[in-house]
């Protein structure tokens, strides 16, 4: 079974700290994604990476960067965090072209104070 | 680019009713179309898909189907049990890149 972890379930940050997300899978898959999930929004796609050290930006990128060293582990980074960011983020990853199926992590749930 | 609508957002069924849940989508050209069931404090499971050379497809009490002419897809519940109760996520695969759109979400809660 494919299997992606996230670091952490929970996470309280102060406005302006920076914050790491980590998410790593263990299918040695090539594709990577970063959503965040809101009541009434859905999914939206904040960053993919679709090989190491290789990223796109997804629909809502601004205030977000991410990083991708290794294949199986794909960091988001909130460099100076608002409140606003405050939200679940889930991480999903995809075997590579020939598949379409995403797998997600369990998200962790942020709130900025 | 493509928008993915989802209807209805809230839905309560009795246990044993089938429940329906539909999304249309912009783009006529996306190609794969998943169904996603988040359950409280868990992340997203693909539950089925469809691809657009197929019209409906079956597994066990759930199936899916699509109308490539009218741009819609719909998830089919059958003999709904309590443990059906989650979020579902339907979502659209423009051709050519990496990313899913996601429907805003369908709460459905199965009544015993």
């Amino acid at each position: 079974d494919v299997k992606v972890t996230q670091s952490s379930r929970y996470l309280v940050k102060r406005t302006g700290e920076k914050v790491f997300l980590e998410c790593v899978q263990d299918m040695d898959h090539e594709n990577m994604f970063w959503y965040r999930q809101d009541p009434g929004l859905g999914l939206r796609l904040i960053y993919f990476s679709y090989d190491v050290k290789m990223k796109e930006k997804g629909d809502i990128p601004e205030g977000y960067s991410v990083s991708r060293e290794k294949k199986e582990r794909f960091s988001l980074i909130l460099e100076s965090a608002s409140t606003n960011q405050t939200s679940m983020y889930l991480c999903a990853s995809r075997a590579g072209t020939a598949s379409y199926e995403q797998y997600f992590g369990p998200g962790t749930r942020l709130t900025v104070t | 680019g493509e928008n993915v609508e989802q209807h209805p957002s809230t839905l309560s069924v009795q246990e044993g009713d089938s429940a329906v849940i539909k999304c249309t989508y912009s783009d006529s050209a996306s190609n794969y179309f998943p169904w996603y069931k988040q359950e409280l404090g868990k992340g997203p499971q693909l539950i089925i898909d469809i691809r657009s050379n197929v019209g409906e497809k079956k597994d066990q009490r759930i199936a899916v189907t699509l109308n490539k002419t009218a741009k819609h897809f719909s998830l089919h519940i059958t003999e709904t049990q309590p443990e059906d109760s989650a979020v579902y996520f339907c979502a659209a695969n423009p051709p050519g890149t990496y990313k899913y759109i996601f429907g805003t979400g369908t709460r459905l809660k199965v009544l015993a």
